[in-house]
């Protein structure tokens, strides 16, 4: 069963980076046919998709982040990152880490975690 | 991007009846590639649906999707207690992937 758990600063300041990690366990990130996501929700509000990485590190954006978001792997650790530069109050949200099984719906999602940009 | 507008907003019913929410595309879904998941508070979301039809593992079969192209609709037949939640599509057609504003399902 795969499972994955994200970690990471509850608090950021604004104009500051967000940095957040989720680490996979129950299956190895570098198996095949799975790209690895963020997506993040805003307080009692819906989903939206930040981007996604496969193992070898090509990566895809949400262009609505307007290229803040880069998003890493790390498969000798078995996790991959999220950072999101010059973040504002409009970037508090719970951010969740996903997989996504091709041809891309999302199968297993992490418990998610509250990032709140405050000075 | 593909916008996906869900109907109704709030869908109040009983438990035991039958429950049918919509989702409509602002541009066809390629391949229906459309998912269905439900969210309850402080949980992340779970995949209901996938391919417009498919249910996934562990879905019980009171859950069908169906539709094609623009409009998809999710069946819920004989609500239980626990289905009541807010569900979402979303679509994978097309980058970026978009997903629905919800539809939340209460107790009457």
């Amino acid at each position: 069963q795969v499972q994955l758990q994200e970690s990471g600063p509850g608090l950021v300041k604004p104009s500051q980076t967000l940095s957040l990690t989720c680490t996979v366990s129950g299956g190895s990130i570098s198996s095949g046919g799975y790209y690895w996501n963020w997506i993040r929700q805003h307080p009692g509000k819906g989903l939206e998709w930040i981007g996604n990485i496969y193992y070898s590190g090509g990566s895809y954006y949400n262009p609505s982040l307007k290229s803040r978001a880069t998003i890493s792997v790390d498969t000798s650790k078995n996790y991959f990152s999220l950072k999101l530069s010059s973040v504002t109050a409009a970037d508090t949200a719970v951010y969740y880490c996903a997989r996504v099984r091709r041809p891309g719906y999302f199968d297993y999602w992490g418990q998610g975690t509250l990032v709140t940009v405050s000075s | 991007e593909i916008v996906l507008t869900q109907s109704p907003g709030t869908l109040s019913l009983s438990p035991g009846e039958g429950a049918t929410l919509s989702c409509r595309a602002s541009q066809s879904v390629s391949s229906s590639y459309l998912a269905w998941y439900q969210q309850k508070p402080g949980q992340p979301p779970r995949l209901l649906i996938y391919g417009a039809s498919s249910r996934a593992t562990g879905i019980p079969d009171r859950f069908s999707g169906s539709g094609s192209g623009t409009d998809f609709t999710l069946t819920i037949s004989r609500l239980e207690p626990e289905d009541f939640a807010v569900y979402y599509c979303h679509q994978y057609g097309s980058s970026p992937y978009t997903f629905g504003q919800g539809t939340k399902l209460e107790i009457k």
